[in-house]
């Protein structure tokens, strides 16, 4: 089984101030890993994802997130917070290989402060 | 390239009705697989279908089903709605079974009243 925790649910930034996401992960298998970001009423859009490549991920709008097999971690960063990336933000974890379902996160609201 | 369309966007049911929602994936998406979002529960997994075959299948009763064509558009089921399917129905497709990474359509937000 997987399963994938995110710590906090609300997170808030000053705009410029760095953004940190924290997501652990749990797989008895090597696992594929994904950030998504949902809008207000809208679905969800892949950032970005890590299946068994390079471990440091660099995905759209300057996102990127580091796979650390040791850790059980896929935090996703951002240097600079905009206005625009506030949002929902869902990681998740799936395996490769099977049929097994992708297991999302319970999210965190990234809020941007002026 | 067109992304994954889901139709209609808003729906508003009666309790006990039964309702479809539709999804269309993106050309040569074969997979395609139904999440409901709930503030409460979050994303929860309905099922996946591939091939017109259903591959997998979350923990949610039989009144919810599903089912995919041959051009690989999918269509879900709820029968005798209740107050708490009141949802945003989300489909998302991916070229393989279980991606690598979804495509989401924009979802059916399904109130039940």
């Amino acid at each position: 089984a997987q399963s994938v925790t995110q710590l906090g649910s609300h997170v808030s930034v000053s705009e410029g101030a760095l953004v940190l996401l924290r997501c652990n992960y749990s797989s008895s298998v090597p696992p594929y890993l994904f950030w998504y970001v949902q809008y207000p009423n809208q679905g969800l859009q892949l950032l970005l994802k890590y299946t068994s490549a390079a471990t440091l991920v660099k995905g759209i709008n300057g996102f990127e997130a580091e796979f650390k097999k040791s850790e059980t971690s896929f935090h996703l960063t951002k240097p600079s917070a905009h206005m625009s990336d506030a949002a929902e933000y869902f990681c998740a974890v799936s395996v490769a290989g099977g049929y097994q379902k992708v297991t999302f996160g319970t999210g965190t609201k990234l809020q941007v402060i002026p | 390239k067109a992304g994954v369309t889901q139709t209609p966007r808003y729906l508003i049911k009666t309790r006990g009705q039964q309702v479809t929602l539709s999804c269309s994936p993106i050309s040569g998406h074969r997979s395609v697989s139904w999440y409901q979002q709930t503030p409460g529960q979050g994303l929860q997994f309905l099922f996946e279908y591939f091939s017109e075959t259903q591959r997998n299948k979350g923990n949610f009763p039989g009144r919810f089903s599903g089912r995919q064509f041959s051009n690989s558009r999918s269509e879900m089921n709820v029968s005798t709605l209740e107050l708490g399917d009141s949802a945003l129905y989300l489909c998302a497709s991916s070229k393989e079974v279980q991606g690598p990474g979804y495509t989401f359509g924009s979802g059916t937000r399904l109130t039940v009243v």
